[in-house]
């Protein structure tokens, strides 16, 4: 069974700095990679995700996947007070039914 | 567009008793559709996932059930609520079975007591 694991839990960071989020997964046949972010009380909304090595940049966020080290990252440049929330991982299983794995998330705070 | 609805937005429920949760998606035809539960302070657990109507796959087993009687509607329920069934209850919808992007809807706040 996929084991999602994140590091740190939480994490508080002050305006413009650079954010680092870790994601370890145990099974490297899995496909899909994404990040999601949580406001308090909200939904989970998606970030970005990534399918194979590498790397991928959209705008302020950048995800890091390397399948062999069965890890994966989101680094946010210039972090902002608005992206205090709480970042989920997210990795696929497709072992008879599809599912979708998520870790318990780090809680991100960006100090003004 | 696509829009996805659920209800109630919260629930207070007392143990023992029976729970219907909604979820509608509009704008989509034949969305794949899940049910997410997340307890308080928990991680975000995948319950059942449906890609075509009357067809449900269970993937936790929490004493809950679920049914798709129309393309867009995705039902959660149970005849006996427990108390450990408090949470976080998230609809959501991709357009293809595997390996896509979930969009939630915005959930409903279910406390048993």
């Amino acid at each position: 069974q996929q084991k999602v694991q994140q590091s740190p839990e939480s994490l508080i960071v002050p305006e413009g700095a650079m954010t680092s989020l870790n994601c370890t997964f145990s099974d490297s046949a899995s496909q899909y990679f994404a990040w999601y972010r949580q406001h308090s009380g909200k939904a989970p909304k998606a970030l970005m995700s990534i399918f194979s090595n590498g790397e991928k940049e959209e705008g302020r966020f950048t995800i890091h996947l390397n399948k062999a080290s069965l890890h994966f990252s989101l680094h946010i440049r210039d972090s902002q007070p608005s992206d205090s929330a709480l970042y989920l991982c997210a990795v696929s299983i497709s072992s008879g039914s599809w599912q979708l794995i998520f870790g318990s998330g780090t809680q991100l705070t960006v100090m003004p | 567009a696509q829009t996805i609805h659920q209800w109630p937005v919260a629930e207070i429920k007392a143990v023992g008793s029976p729970l219907s949760l909604g979820c509608t998606i509009k704008g989509k035809s034949s969305p794949n559709l899940y049910w997410y539960w997340q307890a308080t302070g928990g991680t975000l657990q995948q319950l059942f996932y449906s890609i075509t109507v009357g067809q449900v796959e269970s993937v936790v087993q929490l004493n809950l059930s679920a049914s798709r009687p129309k393309d867009d509607q995705f039902i959660l329920s149970t005849e006996k609520l427990l108390l450990s069934h408090s949470g976080f209850y998230l609809c959501a919808w991709s357009p293809r079975p595997r390996a896509e992007t979930l969009y939630f809807g915005s959930g409903t706040r279910l406390t048993v007591l």
